[in-house]
């Protein structure tokens, strides 16, 4: 049962346009909410987050939101650059007794070209 | 610098062998974590620690096994009873804190390949 969803496996953008990376969730227990980048063979680094008290965070050209109701999330990127070019995975943490860990999605290749 | 360190980068295990990765953090990190990734696969929790000599079991936890003798360390074991074990390792760690810690860090990994 996978409680974290990126259904699109691969995404493809022009450089200076926007990207949109979607991820879904089934579980209503989770509080937290993360994205990631990962460059093949090294670890996902921390990329931005949001509370599931909020439902917009903003980082530079980094940009979550999240619409608790239809359990979804975004992350958009604007402008995209081409060392944007990478795996996003959106991740999800529980709360109470399941606050230990993240729950991964499988990812999105996105591929920004010059 | 402060980081998390896997090593190896690369190893190759014969069949039948065990295998640990190591994995070093200078972070004070309270909680450790160790995750498995498939090609096409999202990041899969095999094990994790919250604090020194504790531990337990994550998703995939069958033919893993793991100690944390100290805090700056928690090393994984790939035993001959995975049955799947070439896959790319990730070590990772975070502050165990209600108001602060629900990023997790994760060093480079490690690629086991089994021959």
């Amino acid at each position: 049962d996978q409680q974290v969803k990126q259904n699109s496996p691969s995404l493809s953008v022009q450089e200076g346009r926007i990207s949109i990376l979607n991820c879904d969730y089934t579980n209503s227990m989770f509080d937290y909410f993360l994205w990631y980048k990962k460059y093949p063979a090294e670890g996902p680094t921390f990329l931005i987050s949001i509370s599931s008290i909020k439902d917009k965070n903003e980082d530079g050209r980094f940009t979550v939101f999240l619409n608790k109701s239809a359990k979804h999330l975004s992350l958009h990127i604007v402008p995209s650059q081409p060392g944007d070019s990478a795996v996003y995975f959106c991740a999800a943490k529980g709360s109470g007794g399941s606050n230990y860990k993240l729950t991964f999605g499988k990812g999105t290749l996105l591929t920004v070209n010059p | 610098d402060g980081g998390i360190t896997q090593s190896p980068k690369y190893l190759f295990r014969k069949e039948g062998q065990n295998v640990t990765l190591s994995c070093e953090q200078n972070l004070n990190h309270d909680a450790m974590y160790w995750y498995r990734q498939d090609p096409g696969q999202g990041l899969r929790l095999i094990y994790y620690s919250q604090i020194v000599n504790d531990f337990q079991k994550g998703d995939i936890a069958e033919g893993y096994s793991v100690s944390r003798e100290k805090k700056e360390s928690f090393p994984l074991t790939v035993t001959s009873a995975q049955k799947n074990p070439t896959a790319f390792y990730l070590c990772a760690s975070r502050q165990w804190d209600r108001d602060s810690g629900n990023t997790i860090y994760f060093g480079e990994g490690s690629w086991l390949t089994v021959v």
